[in-house]
């Protein structure tokens, strides 16, 4: 089975606009995350997706938002880019919603992100 | 609310020799608890995983992780370390309670270095 793929894999951009990066689950996959990683913050949960449907999501400003399709496939959206977003994004795919039974997530490449 | 410590920015370990790596947890309810692993600009590669059951865990390229309830701890072990072991590793716990909707929270990351 493929892995969780992730495009664009680099992205540059300046302050104040924004970006949308897109994330395609392990095939038979329903459940997918996103989370940021940074050198001072480490990994930080943004948001879950199930079914479609946001499960939760991390503390964040509004600024950054997502949304699921049939057919699993993710996006994200962050809005006004500052300085601070420049980023590793990584989604992760899991079969069911990702509490539940501790369903394994499994992680994608990730999406490097560069605000100037 | 879920937290995980890494005590430990850097292990280092000469080759042949049992590695550990700790991690400490804390939760509200039962863990779910994992190990990944990252190699330079790639995303986090799954290890293991204790849901429940059986305190000793094993998973891939022979590590295995303990599960201490009274200790709260998992801690990540190999009984022989190989110089591609060399990583950044990470625990990450997810609470049971509430249907585990909190996302995966993430310890800061072990460099592990494996001396020739």
């Amino acid at each position: 089975k493929a892995g969780v793929t992730q495009t664009p894999r680099y992205l540059i951009k300046t302050r104040g606009q924004q970006v949308t990066l897109s994330c395609s689950p392990i095939s038979g996959h329903r459940s997918v995350s996103w989370y940021q990683q940074t050198p001072g913050q480490g990994l930080q949960f943004l948001f879950e997706y199930f079914s479609e449907t946001q499960r939760n999501k991390g503390n964040f400003p509004g600024r950054f938002s997502g949304r699921q399709f049939s057919n699993s496939r993710s996006e994200m959206n962050v809005s006004t880019l500052e300085l601070g977003d420049s980023a590793l994004y990584l989604c992760a795919s899991s079969l069911i919603a990702g509490g539940l039974r501790g369903d394994t997530q499994y992680f994608g490449p990730g999406t490097r992100l560069t605000v100037l | 609310a879920q937290s995980v410590a890494q005590p430990e920015d850097q292990v280092n370990v000469a080759e042949g020799n049992p590695l550990t790596v700790k991690c400490t947890y804390s939760v509200s309810g039962n863990p779910y608890l994992f190990w990944y692993v990252q190699y330079p600009n790639r995303g986090l590669q799954f290890l293991l995983k204790y849901i429940t059951g059986d305190n000793l865990v094993k998973g891939s390229y022979g590590f295995e992780a303990e599960f201490n309830k009274s200790q709260t701890s998992f801690h990540l072990k190999k009984p022989s370390a190989l110089v591609s072991d060399s990583a950044l590793y990470f625990c990450a716990v997810r609470d049971s309670r509430g249907g585990g909707a909190d996302g995966l929270t993430f310890g800061k990351g072990t460099h592990l270095i494996i001396q020739p």
